[in-house]
């Protein structure tokens, strides 16, 4: 069975400085990962996508994440937040179908002036 | 600019009322989902359609009916609304030939006194 984990509930980070968001994965077989972010009151946005190309997997806005399958994660990162990047951030793996995806709890990202 | 819409962002409903959410995607795309938000628990499929008239339960179908008689249109129907059915629900779109990549609604919040 494939499931999610998001290591923080909870992220806070000063503008300016890198963000990591964590994500741990279990999948029977190769999966697919997904980012997708959720700023107040809107719907979610597709990030980055993983599907067994490049391990470093480049999205929008300037976040990227990698695929390590050693450590069954796929964490997200960006160089230096930005006030806009505060927002939900969810880390998504596909269950076999991909009408199936299986989403983690969420982690809410805090950018301080 | 590509678009789903739910036609409610904000619905107060009593115990027992029969609820309609509505939403429409301009983006011919054969797969809809609606999908249930709650605090802590990410995201959790309640119904998806792959084509009109088709429909297949999600994670949490229970206390929940969908209708897909148009392309575009997806309706998820609550037969007779609980307190425990209180939450954000959020509508979402994509194309086989893109999977994963799920285009979402606003969501609207259901609140059942």
């Amino acid at each position: 069975a494939q499931s999610v984990t998001q290591l923080d509930s909870h992220v806070s980070v000063s503008e300016g400085t890198p963000v990591l968001l964590r994500c741990n994965y279990s999948s029977s077989y190769s999966p697919s990962l997904f980012w997708y972010v959720q700023h107040p009151n809107k719907g979610l946005q597709l990030l980055l996508k993983y599907t067994s190309a490049a391990t470093l997997v480049k999205g929008i806005n300037g976040f990227e994440a990698e695929f390590k399958k050693s450590e069954t994660s796929f964490h997200l990162t960006k160089p230096s937040a930005h006030m806009s990047d505060a927002a939900e951030y969810f880390c998504v793996v596909s269950s076999g179908g991909y009408n199936k995806l299986i989403f983690g709890a969420g982690t809410r990202l805090a950018v301080h002036p | 600019d590509v678009k789903v819409t739910q036609s409610s962002r904000y619905l107060v409903k009593r115990t027992g009322e029969k609820v309609f959410l509505e939403c429409v995607q301009d983006m011919d795309h054969e797969n809809m989902f609606w999908y249930r938000q709650d605090p802590g628990l990410g995201l959790r499929l309640i119904y998806f359609s792959y084509d009109v008239k088709m429909k297949e339960k999600g994670d949490i179908p229970e206390g929940y009916s969908v209708s897909r008689e148009k392309k575009e249109r997806f309706s998820l129907i609550l037969e007779s609304a609980s307190t425990n059915q209180t939450s954000m629900y959020l509508c979402a779109s994509s194309s086989p030939q893109r999977p994963g990549e799920l285009f979402f609604g606003e969501g609207s919040r259901l609140t059942v006194l």
